[in-house]
């Protein structure tokens, strides 16, 4: 597609599941960052992949949130044993990889909305 | 801590008039500065960005400027329209490879 799309939109689960959100980030972007948005703040840094290379992990706010990107294209955001705090919009986003067009945008799927009961 | 402060918090003007919204940052090292616009239930949509050695950028009507002594920047929207209505982040990044540390942005709402 020509965008980043992530599924599902919307993910209601109960406190103590497991959550996995997807990523397919725009063809050829390599870098590929995890974002989460609690309501009316901006986004917070979770994640950056570089390739399949997980390059920088500071922003997960717990052990219980695990990313991976196996073959450098798509990604899975995984949750375990959700709690209530985790409620948010996660958002992925992909860029070209700065050393070929440094200070370039980052392109924003449109989220999934993560409700836990 | 780094930080982005934005200010108004939020905005309401009528249609046609101009606005200018204003971010404050600490974020350090400094590799650039982005204003984004996010509607309601989507993504972020990149506005502009600017480097260290950048003090303005336009991109239609949507002009912004960049202060690297004092660490601000400001976006002037000039004519705005209905589909101006948005949040709009004021966003630095500190590391070449792009991490992102936004603002809480501003709720700008145009009425006609």
């Amino acid at each position: 597609g020509a965008g980043v799309s992530q599924s599902p939109r919307y993910k209601v689960a109960k406190r103590g599941q497991d959550v996995a959100l997807r990523c397919d980030p725009i063809s050829g972007h390599v870098s590929l960052f995890w974002y989460q948005q609690a309501l009316g703040q901006g986004p917070e840094f979770l994640t950056y992949f570089q390739n399949e290379a997980q390059l920088d992990k500071s922003g997960l706010p717990s052990d219980r949130f695990f990313a991976e990107r196996p073959e450098g294209s798509v990604s899975t955001l995984k949750i375990q044993r959700t709690q209530q705090e985790d409620s948010a919009v996660y958002l992925c986003a992909s860029s070209l990889p700065s050393r070929i067009a440094p200070n370039q945008p980052q392109h924003f799927g449109d989220g999934t909305r993560l409700s836990i009961l | 801590k780094n930080q982005v402060e934005q200010s108004p918090q939020s905005l309401i003007i009528l249609e046609g008039k101009n606005c200018t919204l204003q971010c404050n940052y600490t974020v350090s090292p400094f590799s650039n500065l982005r204003w984004y616009k996010q509607d309601t239930g989507r993504g972020p949509v990149s506005l502009t960005i600017m480097t260290f050695s950048e003090n303005t950028k336009s991109n239609g009507r949507y002009t912004a400027t960049l202060d690297a002594d004092t660490k601000q920047s400001s976006l002037h929207i000039t004519a705005s329209q209905l589909s101006d209505s948005a949040s709009y982040i004021c966003v630095v990044s500190a590391y070449s490879y792009g991490k992102l540390t936004f603002g809480q942005g501003t709720i700008l709402t145009v009425h006609p």
